[in-house]
């Protein structure tokens, strides 16, 4: 168990590209989450799944974000026609009950 | 869930102990409050946990108020690994019976270890 792996680390994109994150948790977790920072503010909650269902989503999702966790496994996080505002550290976890383990972030710059 | 009140910064000379309070005035019954941190860079650490006894792990000890309306975490022996930014948050447990699944982060506590 490696813990909570995402992929990229880093991205850097053009403005109007569309971009996609992957986020694998702990095998045995079948919680996952995605979060989103700006610099200076704590992680901000995305979304949520429980095995492959989605079963919340915050307002902060618009309708250019879309996650998916099609098995229950890995999830990934599409960000489409970005825009500078969503210049951020994305940010992945995974629970099975209590606690909550995260990954190290993929970090977008949307230029 | 609860709202939480943390300083916004804290320096703490190193090889002494370290303590974070966090004000949780409205905390309910079946609130606990977690911990965690992050290192520059990182994402999120979790700490400890606790809903109304006092806890101990190999990171550190969290000390609740008999009222719960406060609690306070205290790293015994800080070292400069322990820089970063310390979230305290309440969460409601069982989570599948009140819908809470998501943890809440505030803007942290800033904790500067001095060498």
């Amino acid at each position: 168990d490696t813990g909570v792996s995402q992929d990229p680390r880093h991205k850097i994109t053009k403005r109007g590209q569309n971009v996609t994150f992957r986020c694998d948790p702990i095998s045995e977790h079948n919680r996952l989450y995605w979060y989103r920072q700006t610099l200076g503010q704590g992680p901000e909650f995305l979304t949520y799944f429980q095995n492959e269902a989605q079963l919340e989503k915050s307002r902060l999702l618009s309708d250019r974000f879309s996650a998916e966790r099609p098995k229950g496994s890995f999830s990934t996080l599409e960000i489409q026609r970005t825009e500078q505002g969503d210049s951020a550290m994305y940010l992945c976890a995974s629970s099975l009950a209590v606690g909550y383990t995260f990954g190290s972030g993929t970090r977008l710059t949307v230029v | 869930d609860a709202k939480t009140t943390q300083p916004p910064s804290m320096d703490c000379a190193e090889g002494r102990a370290a303590n974070l309070p966090c004000n949780h005035s409205t905390i309910s019954g079946n609130e606990y409050v977690y911990w965690y941190r992050q290192i520059h860079s990182q994402g999120p650490q979790y700490i400890i946990h606790g809903l109304k006894n006092n806890e101990t792990n190999e990171m550190a000890s969290l000390i609740i108020t008999e009222d719960r309306k406060s609690s306070t975490l205290i790293l015994p022996h800080a070292t400069l690994r322990d820089t970063a930014v310390y979230y305290c948050i309440v969460l409601g447990w069982p989570r599948s019976n009140f819908g809470n699944e998501k943890l809440t982060f505030g803007t942290g506590t800033r904790l500067t270890i001095i060498p």
